[in-house]
């Protein structure tokens, strides 16, 4: 079955101090996996997607399919990092539609 | 300068009447989907028109219909709204391509009295 599993429903961290939020997966096949974000009162926006193996705001994941993980990684958290952040998944041949994580939600505290 | 949007942003509705939620998009894009989100819940895909393509989730209740009558605009109708119902409704696009990420809109959020 596929599935994206965040184990924290909520991550507090203090301004500076390294953060990660997890994010299991469970896929038969080549995954496409993204991590979107979502700040108070606005949409959900992709933060950044593996394939593109891009630093976005500070924050990276890395695809590791030996432990069939795409953790999100920054090493100094700011204020404005605080918002919802989900996992997502794909499939090469599902036309783009995303299975969701059920999000983390990440508070920085000043 | 908002690619998609929905409308509108909050919906009542009571139990058992018909509602319908809209979305447009300037994006051109192939791919609408309507996702629910409940409280603290993962969004969920409900249905999405790959071009005039409907692909129904197999777990979606038939309480829940959609229309797209142009590339620009995809509906979401609720037939027989119960309690259950209420939710967050976000609409989404893409180019439908795997490694394409989702547009989002603002949802709609749908109380049902």
């Amino acid at each position: 079955a596929q599935r994206v599993t965040q184990p924290e429903k909520l991550l507090s961290v203090f301004k500076g101090a390294p953060v990660e939020l997890k994010c299991n997966y469970s896929y038969s096949g080549s995954p496409e996996l993204f991590w979107y974000v979502q700040y108070s009162r606005q949409r959900l926006q992709l933060l950044l997607r593996h394939i593109s193996r891009e630093s976005i705001k500070g924050f990276t994941a890395d695809l590791n399919k030996g432990e069939t993980s795409f953790h999100l990684k920054k090493p100094f958290a700011q204020e404005e990092d605080s918002a919802m952040y989900y996992c997502a998944l794909t499939g090469h041949n599902q036309g783009g539609k995303l299975i969701f994580g059920q999000g983390t939600e990440l508070s920085v505290k000043p | 300068d908002a690619m998609v949007i929905q409308n509108p942003r909050y919906q009542v509705t009571q139990f058992g009447k018909p509602v319908t939620l809209s979305c447009s998009q300037t994006l051109n894009h192939n791919v609408m989907y309507w996702y629910q989100q409940k409280s603290s819940q993962a969004p969920k895909l409900l249905f999405h028109y790959y071009d005039k393509d409907f692909n129904n989730e197999a777990d979606t209740p038939d309480n829940f219909q959609s229309r797209r009558p142009n590339t620009s605009f995809c509906f979401l109708d609720i037939r027989s709204p119960g309690l259950g119902d209420a939710a967050m409704y976000l609409c989404a696009t893409s180019r439908g391509t795997g490694e394409s990420p989702l547009h989002f809109g603002n949802g709609t959020r749908l109380t049902v009295t």
